[in-house]
């Protein structure tokens, strides 16, 4: 079956670089996204990747997808302190609907 | 604001009892999906409908049903509630629930069985 995989929790630095990773088992993967939760909050779509692609940049964003070993990473460059949230990884399979991960907690130090 | 509404944004109940969530898609969007969100689950999908009739479904319990109806507006009804159906339910919509589309989410309803 489906199965998407992240890490718990990520902890940086204001300015820093975060990365986020996920593994995905779905080889049929069409789509990949990441949504971003804040606290008591729903899911905001933060950017997507066609599966065909190796990378995708949208402002502060950059997704990386390596499709042979099943790896989409998100890249926040300039962390600040409104980023820190949980931050999910999905895969749209063969039906229409969306696999989650389980979620990344990111805390931005000051 | 993702375009998407859901009511209410909380729900206290008793186990036992049958709650109806409401979701009203974004202006133009013909599909309906539902989620649950529990902190042993995780997000999970439940169902789809599109344009009225149910497209896909999920892991929902056989005590859940759904519909979408001619205004395209979807309920989501949970009946003999227990403890467990505690959670988190999303609904997101797309324009016409193809594979090529991204599902934009409400905010969600928090319901609290006790």
């Amino acid at each position: 079956g489906e199965d998407v995989e992240q890490s718990l929790f990520l902890s940086v630095r204001e300015g820093d670089s975060s990365v986020i990773n996920c593994t995905y088992t779905d080889s049929s993967s069409t789509y990949l996204y990441w949504y971003k939760q804040e606290p008591g909050a729903g899911l905001q779509l933060l950017t997507y990747i066609f599966s065909n692609m190796d990378m995708k940049q949208d402002q502060r964003l950059t997704v990386l997808l390596n499709k042979k070993d099943k790896h989409l990473s998100l890249r926040i460059a300039d962390t600040q302190t409104g980023d820190s949230a949980i931050y999910f990884c999905a895969e749209r399979g063969a039906g229409n609907m969306l696999t989650f991960g389980g979620g990344t907690r990111l805390m931005v130090k000051p | 604001d993702s375009g998407v509404t859901q009511t209410p944004k909380h729900l206290i109940t008793a186990t036992g009892q049958r709650v109806t969530l409401r979701c009203s898609p974004r202006s133009g969007d013909l599909s309906v999906y539902w989620y649950q969100q529990s902190l042993d689950q995780g997000l999970q999908f439940l169902i789809q409908y599109y344009n009225g009739e149910e497209r896909a479904k999920g892991n929902i319990l056989e005590r859940f049903s759904a519909q979408q109806f001619p205004d395209l507006h979807s309920e989501l009804n949970l009946s003999s509630l227990e403890l467990g159906d505690s959670a988190l339910y999303f609904c997101a919509s797309s324009a016409a629930g193809g594979r090529a589309e991204t599902q934009y989410f409400g905010p969600g309803t928090r319901l609290l069985v006790l």
